[in-house]
């Protein structure tokens, strides 16, 4: 069975420092991956997604993620962390040729000004 | 609206008693999801709609749960003899294709409270 972990429930950093959220899959076969982030009272919003090809994704608000098949890892990035981005953030797993979504349990970010 | 909707945005409701959920998804998209968060947790899935039909029913817990589509459009979740353990936020989400591939676009759910 497919499954997603978050190590980190929360993470606390400043503003303009980087940031580096982990996130760890189990999955036979080449997985599609992805990063919502979710702020209070609102709904799930996709950061980014890797399906094939290239290794280090680009997303929105400046957010990557790299995959790396050898560490089962997709960690997301951001060099310069701004305030609003304190919100909730879902690493997922979502098999070829499935349909539904594995989410991993989340970290809460909160940024120090 | 250009957004999944879902209704109400609050739900709450004694123990044993029966509730309804609705999902509004985009317009044009064929395939419709249901999924469960609990307080601290991310969400679990609970079933899939590909037009009509129900395409993958595997994460309804019981059945207590069961939902429709019946026009391949609006979706609604409904629940019976509600338990305090049902209290979450369902959520709801919409995508054009299969989701090994393409955007599943999340609605902002529905928090049910069972007392």
């Amino acid at each position: 069975a497919q499954s997603v972990t978050q190590p980190d429930i929360h993470i606390t950093v400043s503003e303009g420092a980087s940031l580096e959220l982990r996130c760890n899959y189990s999955y036979g076969a080449t997985p599609y991956l992805f990063w919502y982030v979710q702020s209070p009272g609102q709904g799930l919003q996709l950061l980014l997604k890797y399906f094939s090809g290239d290794t280090l994704v680009q997303g929105i608000k400046g957010f990557e993620a790299e995959f790396k098949r050898s560490q089962s890892s997709f960690n997301l990035r951001k060099p310069s962390v701004h305030w609003s981005d304190a919100a909730e953030y879902f690493c997922a797993v979502g098999p070829l040729g499935g349909n539904m979504l594995t989410f991993g349990g989340g970290t809460r970010l909160m940024v120090k000004p | 609206g250009a957004g999944v909707s879902q209704t109400p945005s609050n739900k709450v409701t004694e123990k044993g008693k029966y509730v309804e959920l609705r999902c509004d998804p985009i317009s044009g998209h064929t395939a419709l999801y249901w999924y469960r968060q609990s307080l601290g947790q991310g969400p679990e899935f609970l079933i899939y709609f590909q037009g009509t039909g129900a395409a993958d029913d595997s994460g309804l817990p019981n059945d207590r749960f069961f939902a429709v589509r019946p026009e391949g459009s609006v979706s609604t979740l409904k629940i019976q003899r509600t338990e305090r353990g049902d209290s979450a936020v369902y959520l709801c989400a919409s995508s054009s294709t299969r989701a090994g591939g393409h955007e599943q676009f999340f609605g902002p759910g529905t928090r049910l409270t069972v007392l």
